[in-house]
């Protein structure tokens, strides 16, 4: 494998469902993110870690956790999700957490009936 | 409220033409300038980045930054079928912790035939 893998890359989950997403990257990186995607909207950036530590929580709601144990993977875990919750989640990591030169996975595409 | 502003199209251009895509920013500390690639149902797509006012060209591509305009622009020559996509532009925020993208919400291009 090479790159960012996402798995699973399609999920339907009920509201009162638990359920998590997971990335791995390849590319010896430091940096991981988790990105939401709604349709027509901007790329809204959710957390971001370096080297395991969190060092962006974007006020995301506490229906969403991250979890980092080390460096190439990175988690979301879901829980009591809302339809609004729907989107693409796109997992990104790049070498430090200000290279901005990301890479992405391919996403994991949620929906929440 | 920090925001990148993309014209959301579609940009229809014909094949072999130009394409022209805008991009403005409200961040006047705002030191890097990045477009991603996202073909439908696909991750973004690094394809260019730009840290100077003026022209960057990589082959087919080339960027413009006027960081006293406050724009950054993506040129397409010779516009192909495969370069349909939705192009997002991505500006960092400067932060205290180092720069945080902001992406625009992109603008769908298509290349006809």
């Amino acid at each position: 494998e090479t790159g960012v893998t996402q798995t699973p890359r399609h999920l339907v989950m009920g509201m009162t469902n638990k359920k998590s997403l997971k990335c791995e990257q390849h590319l010896g990186h430091n940096a991981m993110y988790w990105y939401k995607q709604s349709a027509k909207k901007p790329l809204e950036l959710m957390f971001v870690y370096n080297f395991k530590e969190q060092t962006e929580n974007n006020s995301v709601p506490s229906r969403f956790s991250p979890e980092c144990p080390n460096s190439s993977h990175l988690f979301l875990h879901l829980h009591t999700l809302q339809p609004e919750d729907s989107a693409l989640y796109l997992c990104a990591s790049s070498l430090w957490d200000f290279d901005n030169e990301q890479f992405f996975g391919p996403g994991t595409r949620l929906t929440v009936l | 409220q920090k925001e990148v502003e993309q014209n959301s199209g579609p940009l229809s251009v014909p094949e072999g033409a130009i394409a022209s895509l805008n991009c403005t920013y409200s961040d006047r500390g705002s030191q890097s300038f990045f477009w991603y690639r996202q073909y439908s149902g696909k991750s973004p797509e690094l394809i260019m980045f730009i840290y100077s006012n003026g022209d960057k060209e990589d082959g087919r591509f080339t960027a413009q930054l006027n960081k006293a305009s406050q724009y950054v622009s993506l040129l397409i020559r010779d516009s192909q079928p495969s370069d349909s996509a939705t192009y997002l532009c991505a500006v960092t925020a400067t932060t205290d912790s180092g720069g945080k993208l902001q992406f625009g919400a992109g603008t769908q291009v298509v290349v006809t035939p």
